[in-house]
């Protein structure tokens, strides 16, 4: 799988919008973007995916620039429920390969 | 919205024993995950089974380690002489093969294994 490179930390006011970046300049033309997050004491949550397009569901945005290289995922306004760790994945969508491989991810603290 | 659980969330043994950890996966999906974290490090990936065989494992889940679905809705993890070393957090997941390689996982909560 392709290497991401995220901050080890970031944080945001509550209520305000997070922009929580992640490089990829090794990423293929058939790896999708994953985005998941950690809050404290529980497993990986699913957050959003996506391949070229940016897309929007009920929990975030991710943001693709044009040339893939990198993405920005973006919550809208930060709760202090966001506060968790957020991994960024690489997945080769027709490897035939389902597994996931977590790195270090971001971790988000959300001040009140 | 329908979860993954597992049981026991806590799970204390003694180095050498055999323990099992048990999953119970959303009922409509179709592949089934083990990972690990041992504590304050990466979600590390262990193995992926479907269709009752293992599609894929890591370097981690040697000779110790078996998964098995033993019935339509149990998914464990037997490791069968534990070691300090595997004191860790195990988090089942399970996924629909619906969207294909990008369907979304499903994690559990986890079990904590602690060997003494």
């Amino acid at each position: 799988d392709a290497k991401t490179t995220q901050p080890n930390s970031m944080e945001s006011n509550e209520e305000e919008p997070v922009h929580l970046p992640c490089n990829h300049s090794t990423i293929s033309g058939t790896d999708y973007i994953h985005w998941y997050r950690q809050l404290p004491s529980q497993g990986p949550e699913y957050v959003i995916h996506g391949l070229t397009s940016n897309v929007n569901n009920r929990m975030a945005s991710l943001e693709i620039a044009e040339d893939r290289k990198s993405s920005t995922l973006i919550l809208h306004r930060a709760t202090l429920r966001d506060a968790a760790v957020y991994y960024c994945i690489l997945r080769d969508g027709v490897s035939g390969t389902y597994k996931y491989i977590f790195g270090t991810g971001t971790r988000l603290k959300v001040l009140a | 919205e329908p979860e993954v659980t597992q049981t026991p969330s806590h799970q204390v043994t003694q180095m050498g024993q055999e323990v099992i950890l048990r999953c119970v996966p959303i009922s409509n999906h179709l592949y089934f995950y083990w990972y690990r974290q041992i504590l304050g490090q990466k979600v590390e990936f262990l193995v992926s089974f479907y269709n009752n065989e293992i599609s894929e494992k890591s370097e981690i889940f040697d000779d110790q380690f078996s998964v098995e679905r033993p019935d339509g809705s149990n998914f464990t993890l037997k490791i069968r002489s534990t070691k300090l070393e595997d004191s860790a957090m195990y988090f089942c997941a399970s996924s629909s093969p619906t969207a294909g390689y990008n369907s979304p996982l499903h994690f559990g909560n986890g079990t904590r294994l602690t060997v003494t």
